[in-house]
Protein backbone atom coordinates (compact mmCIF):
# COMPACT_ATOMS: atom_id res chain seq x y z
CA UNK A 1 0.00 0.00 0.00
CA UNK A 2 1.23 3.32 -0.55
CA UNK A 3 1.69 5.86 2.08
CA UNK A 4 0.69 9.03 0.64
CA UNK A 5 -1.29 8.62 -2.28
CA UNK A 6 -2.85 11.43 -4.79
CA UNK A 7 -5.10 11.51 -7.47
CA UNK A 8 -5.15 12.54 -10.14
CA UNK A 9 -1.44 12.26 -11.72
CA UNK A 10 -1.94 14.08 -14.79
CA UNK A 11 -4.54 16.50 -14.88
CA UNK A 12 -4.60 18.72 -17.93
CA UNK A 13 -7.50 21.63 -18.27
CA UNK A 14 -8.54 24.77 -19.58
CA UNK A 15 -8.04 27.89 -17.94
CA UNK A 16 -10.85 29.41 -16.21
CA UNK A 17 -12.07 25.62 -14.89
CA UNK A 18 -12.53 24.12 -11.15
CA UNK A 19 -10.42 21.65 -10.78
CA UNK A 20 -9.68 19.19 -7.57
CA UNK A 21 -6.73 16.57 -6.21
CA UNK A 22 -7.21 14.61 -3.69
CA UNK A 23 -4.54 13.21 -1.28
CA UNK A 24 -5.20 10.06 1.63
CA UNK A 25 -1.75 9.07 3.57
CA UNK A 26 -2.48 5.61 5.53
CA UNK A 27 0.30 6.27 8.00
CA UNK A 28 -2.00 6.97 10.80
CA UNK A 29 -0.16 11.01 10.77
CA UNK A 30 -1.97 13.62 12.06
CA UNK A 31 -0.17 16.72 9.72
CA UNK A 32 -0.67 17.11 6.31
CA UNK A 33 0.39 19.45 3.62
CA UNK A 34 0.29 21.09 0.23
CA UNK A 35 2.97 22.19 -1.76
CA UNK A 36 3.59 23.71 -4.64
CA UNK A 37 6.71 22.75 -6.80
CA UNK A 38 7.38 24.95 -9.89
CA UNK A 39 9.26 24.11 -13.26
CA UNK A 40 12.75 25.03 -11.70
CA UNK A 41 11.68 22.68 -9.13
CA UNK A 42 11.01 24.92 -6.37
CA UNK A 43 9.27 23.51 -3.17
CA UNK A 44 6.73 26.21 -1.71
CA UNK A 45 4.79 25.25 1.25
CA UNK A 46 1.06 26.17 0.26
CA UNK A 47 -1.05 25.03 3.42
CA UNK A 48 -0.60 22.94 6.03
CA UNK A 49 -3.78 20.59 8.82
CA UNK A 50 -3.29 19.29 11.84
CA UNK A 51 -6.25 16.76 12.43
CA UNK A 52 -8.44 18.70 10.36
CA UNK A 53 -7.49 22.31 11.21
CA UNK A 54 -5.48 24.71 9.19
CA UNK A 55 -2.59 25.42 10.29
CA UNK A 56 -0.57 27.48 7.43
CA UNK A 57 -1.66 29.17 4.89
CA UNK A 58 0.63 30.84 3.05
CA UNK A 59 0.01 33.64 0.55
CA UNK A 60 -1.81 31.38 -1.66
CA UNK A 61 -4.84 33.38 -3.70
CA UNK A 62 -8.03 32.59 -2.55
CA UNK A 63 -8.62 30.38 -5.52
CA UNK A 64 -7.00 27.38 -3.59
CA UNK A 65 -9.69 25.64 -1.31
CA UNK A 66 -8.07 22.63 0.90
CA UNK A 67 -10.43 20.63 2.80
CA UNK A 68 -10.06 17.94 5.42
CA UNK A 69 -12.67 15.78 6.29
CA UNK A 70 -10.59 13.35 8.69
CA UNK A 71 -7.22 13.24 9.57
CA UNK A 72 -6.33 10.85 6.66
CA UNK A 73 -7.44 13.07 3.54
CA UNK A 74 -6.32 16.54 2.57
CA UNK A 75 -7.91 17.78 -1.07
CA UNK A 76 -7.53 20.78 -2.89
CA UNK A 77 -9.62 22.54 -4.57
CA UNK A 78 -8.78 25.02 -7.26
CA UNK A 79 -11.34 27.71 -8.62
CA UNK A 80 -10.64 29.87 -11.59
CA UNK A 81 -7.65 28.12 -13.07
CA UNK A 82 -5.29 30.25 -14.64
CA UNK A 83 -1.74 29.62 -16.80
CA UNK A 84 0.64 30.01 -13.44
CA UNK A 85 -1.20 27.38 -11.71
CA UNK A 86 0.86 25.01 -14.11
CA UNK A 87 3.29 22.71 -11.97
CA UNK A 88 3.22 19.92 -9.66
CA UNK A 89 1.37 19.59 -6.33
CA UNK A 90 2.69 17.56 -4.11
CA UNK A 91 0.70 16.15 -0.98
CA UNK A 92 2.83 15.24 2.30
CA UNK A 93 1.99 14.19 5.47
CA UNK A 94 4.04 14.11 9.24
CA UNK A 95 3.36 12.19 12.44
CA UNK A 96 3.08 15.72 14.34
CA UNK A 97 3.13 19.19 13.30
CA UNK A 98 6.33 18.89 14.81
CA UNK A 99 9.38 21.01 13.48
CA UNK A 100 11.54 18.31 13.60
CA UNK A 101 9.16 15.46 11.75
CA UNK A 102 10.51 14.31 8.58
CA UNK A 103 7.53 14.12 5.51
CA UNK A 104 6.50 11.82 3.78
CA UNK A 105 5.36 12.89 0.12
CA UNK A 106 2.54 11.54 -2.46
CA UNK A 107 3.59 10.86 -5.88
CA UNK A 108 2.84 14.16 -6.81
CA UNK A 109 -0.40 15.84 -9.28
CA UNK A 110 1.45 17.57 -12.81
CA UNK A 111 -1.32 20.20 -13.41
CA UNK A 112 -1.21 21.53 -17.18
CA UNK A 113 -3.34 24.66 -17.97
CA UNK A 114 -3.89 25.53 -21.00
CA UNK B 1 11.42 36.20 5.82
CA UNK B 2 13.40 33.38 6.33
CA UNK B 3 14.73 31.67 3.69
CA UNK B 4 17.06 29.03 2.76
CA UNK B 5 19.85 29.14 0.51
CA UNK B 6 20.93 26.10 -1.80
CA UNK B 7 23.93 26.49 -3.92
CA UNK B 8 25.24 25.00 -6.48
CA UNK B 9 21.90 24.93 -8.32
CA UNK B 10 23.05 22.56 -11.18
CA UNK B 11 26.08 19.91 -11.60
CA UNK B 12 27.44 17.98 -13.49
CA UNK B 13 30.29 15.66 -12.80
CA UNK B 14 31.93 12.49 -14.79
CA UNK B 15 30.85 8.87 -12.40
CA UNK B 16 34.04 8.63 -9.38
CA UNK B 17 33.80 12.08 -8.76
CA UNK B 18 32.63 13.71 -5.57
CA UNK B 19 29.75 15.90 -5.40
CA UNK B 20 29.25 18.73 -2.81
CA UNK B 21 25.68 20.84 -2.22
CA UNK B 22 25.86 23.66 0.21
CA UNK B 23 22.58 25.28 2.33
CA UNK B 24 22.40 28.90 4.33
CA UNK B 25 19.81 29.62 6.40
CA UNK B 26 19.47 33.48 7.53
CA UNK B 27 18.67 32.25 11.17
CA UNK B 28 19.47 29.82 13.27
CA UNK B 29 17.45 26.39 12.86
CA UNK B 30 16.75 23.77 15.37
CA UNK B 31 17.72 21.16 12.63
CA UNK B 32 17.84 20.63 9.13
CA UNK B 33 16.25 18.02 6.62
CA UNK B 34 17.96 16.29 3.39
CA UNK B 35 15.67 15.18 1.04
CA UNK B 36 16.46 13.45 -2.57
CA UNK B 37 13.93 13.56 -5.88
CA UNK B 38 15.10 11.26 -8.51
CA UNK B 39 13.41 12.71 -11.60
CA UNK B 40 9.93 12.72 -12.17
CA UNK B 41 9.86 11.44 -8.79
CA UNK B 42 8.56 12.82 -5.61
CA UNK B 43 11.19 14.34 -2.39
CA UNK B 44 12.26 11.52 -0.25
CA UNK B 45 14.03 11.77 3.43
CA UNK B 46 17.55 10.84 3.91
CA UNK B 47 18.42 12.37 6.75
CA UNK B 48 17.65 14.76 9.76
CA UNK B 49 20.49 17.29 11.77
CA UNK B 50 20.32 18.35 14.96
CA UNK B 51 22.94 18.97 17.04
CA UNK B 52 25.57 21.97 16.41
CA UNK B 53 28.66 20.65 14.74
CA UNK B 54 26.80 17.28 13.66
CA UNK B 55 28.11 15.25 11.17
CA UNK B 56 26.44 11.66 9.79
CA UNK B 57 27.47 9.26 7.62
CA UNK B 58 25.26 7.47 5.06
CA UNK B 59 27.18 5.11 2.79
CA UNK B 60 28.91 7.35 0.44
CA UNK B 61 26.78 10.61 1.58
CA UNK B 62 28.58 13.00 4.45
CA UNK B 63 26.14 15.27 6.14
CA UNK B 64 27.15 17.87 8.20
CA UNK B 65 25.41 20.92 9.88
CA UNK B 66 27.03 24.15 11.30
CA UNK B 67 28.31 25.25 14.76
CA UNK B 68 25.99 27.69 14.16
CA UNK B 69 23.29 25.63 12.86
CA UNK B 70 23.24 28.17 10.03
CA UNK B 71 24.63 26.21 7.37
CA UNK B 72 24.71 22.71 6.10
CA UNK B 73 26.84 20.72 3.93
CA UNK B 74 26.24 17.46 1.77
CA UNK B 75 28.97 15.56 0.17
CA UNK B 76 28.79 12.26 -1.85
CA UNK B 77 31.72 10.40 -2.62
CA UNK B 78 32.85 9.01 -5.87
CA UNK B 79 29.15 9.72 -7.24
CA UNK B 80 27.61 6.91 -9.13
CA UNK B 81 24.69 7.10 -12.09
CA UNK B 82 21.85 6.12 -9.28
CA UNK B 83 22.78 9.38 -7.39
CA UNK B 84 21.35 11.40 -10.27
CA UNK B 85 18.46 13.65 -9.08
CA UNK B 86 17.76 17.08 -6.76
CA UNK B 87 18.40 17.18 -3.22
CA UNK B 88 17.07 19.15 -1.03
CA UNK B 89 18.17 20.99 2.04
CA UNK B 90 14.94 21.95 4.54
CA UNK B 91 14.67 23.86 7.48
CA UNK B 92 11.96 24.78 10.09
CA UNK B 93 10.13 28.53 9.46
CA UNK B 94 8.64 30.31 12.40
CA UNK B 95 8.70 26.41 14.29
CA UNK B 96 5.77 25.78 11.81
CA UNK B 97 5.93 24.29 8.13
CA UNK B 98 9.43 23.25 6.14
CA UNK B 99 10.69 25.45 4.20
CA UNK B 100 13.11 23.63 1.40
CA UNK B 101 16.00 24.97 -0.63
CA UNK B 102 16.14 26.00 -4.50
CA UNK B 103 17.93 22.36 -4.59
CA UNK B 104 20.39 21.24 -6.79
CA UNK B 105 20.17 18.78 -9.43
CA UNK B 106 23.00 16.76 -10.51
CA UNK B 107 23.42 14.75 -13.44
CA UNK B 108 26.20 12.31 -13.63
CA UNK B 109 27.74 10.88 -16.72
CA UNK B 110 29.57 7.26 -17.47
Amino acid sequence: DTAVSQTPKYLVTQMGNDKSIKCEQNLGHDTMYWYKQDSKKFLKIMFSYNNKELIINETVPNRFSPKSPDKAHLNLHINSLELGDSAVYFCASSRAGQVNEKLFFGSGTQLSVL
Amino acid sequence: GQQVMQIPQYQHVQEGEDFTTYCNSSTTLSNIQWYKQRPGGHPVFLIQLVKSGEVKKQKRLTFQFGEAKKNSSLHITATQTTDVGTYFCAGPVAGTALIFGKGTTLSVSS
